[in-house]
């Protein structure tokens, strides 16, 4: 069964960055998208962006200047660093696997971690 | 970007009752449509994938229908376990979206 779980600290400072590792077990990180995706408290989802296991990335343009992702395939884990981080990047933090199939319309996002709380505030 | 709106935002319904939620996309998205089940503090769950393939493992209740444009979530017969928020997403084209939820709460 694979299970995914983010890990870093709950608590950031305002215009510092952010980071948060995704560990992978029961599964192999080749072949997947892996994913980054935050909801605000009691708000919606966003989708922060998306790294394939080859190091190939893809943004959302909305946080694409403060935002790096990066894949370590040897210890199973990719890695979320939000720059310059202000009160509105407060959110609950997922991690995500994204499968795909030539034979199925788009990416399913089909395991989620239980998802990390990062406050902003000094 | 794609905007995704969901419909109804809430409802209240029964155990045993036909539950069904729609998702309009702003533009065409073909079939590239899932949606998710989430329950308090967990993260989402995926129920259906591309509009109408249930997820393995998924209760057969759970059904998707649409492509284009206009899609829904139908729950034939709801149970206390699918008290929960449900989310479509979109993933035609980045940045994928998602609509902003519907919560199924006890009537």
């Amino acid at each position: 069964q694979v299970q995914l779980q983010e890990s870093g600290p709950g608590l950031v400072k305002p215009s510092e960055t952010l980071s948060l590792t995704c560990t992978v077990s029961g599964g192999s990180i080749s072949n997947y998208y892996w994913i980054w995706i935050r909801q605000p408290p009691g708000k919606g989802l966003e989708w922060i962006g998306y790294i394939f296991y080859s190091g190939n990335t893809n943004y959302n343009p909305s946080l694409k200047s403060r935002v790096t992702l990066s894949v370590d395939t040897s210890k199973n884990q990719f890695s979320l660093k939000l720059s310059s981080v202000t009160a509105a990047d407060t959110a609950v933090y997922y991690c995500a696997r994204g499968s795909w199939d030539i034979a199925v319309p788009g990416t399913t996002l089909d395991y989620w971690g239980q998802g990390a709380l990062v406050t902003v505030s000094s | 970007d794609i905007q995704m709106t969901q419909s109804p935002s809430s409802l209240s319904a029964s155990v045993g009752d036909r539950v069904t939620i729609t998702c309009r996309a702003s533009q065409s998205i073909s079939s590239y449509l899932n949606w998710y089940q989430q329950k308090s503090g967990k993260g989402p769950k995926l129920l259906i994938y591309a509009a109408s393939s249930l997820q393995s493992g998924v209760p057969s209740r759970f059904s998707g229908s649409g492509s284009g444009t206009d899609f829904t979530l139908t729950i034939s017969s709801l149970q206390p376990e699918d008290f929960a928020t449900y989310y479509c997403q979109q993933s035609y084209s980045t940045p994928w979206t998602f609509g902003q939820g519907t919560k199924v709460e006890i009537k």
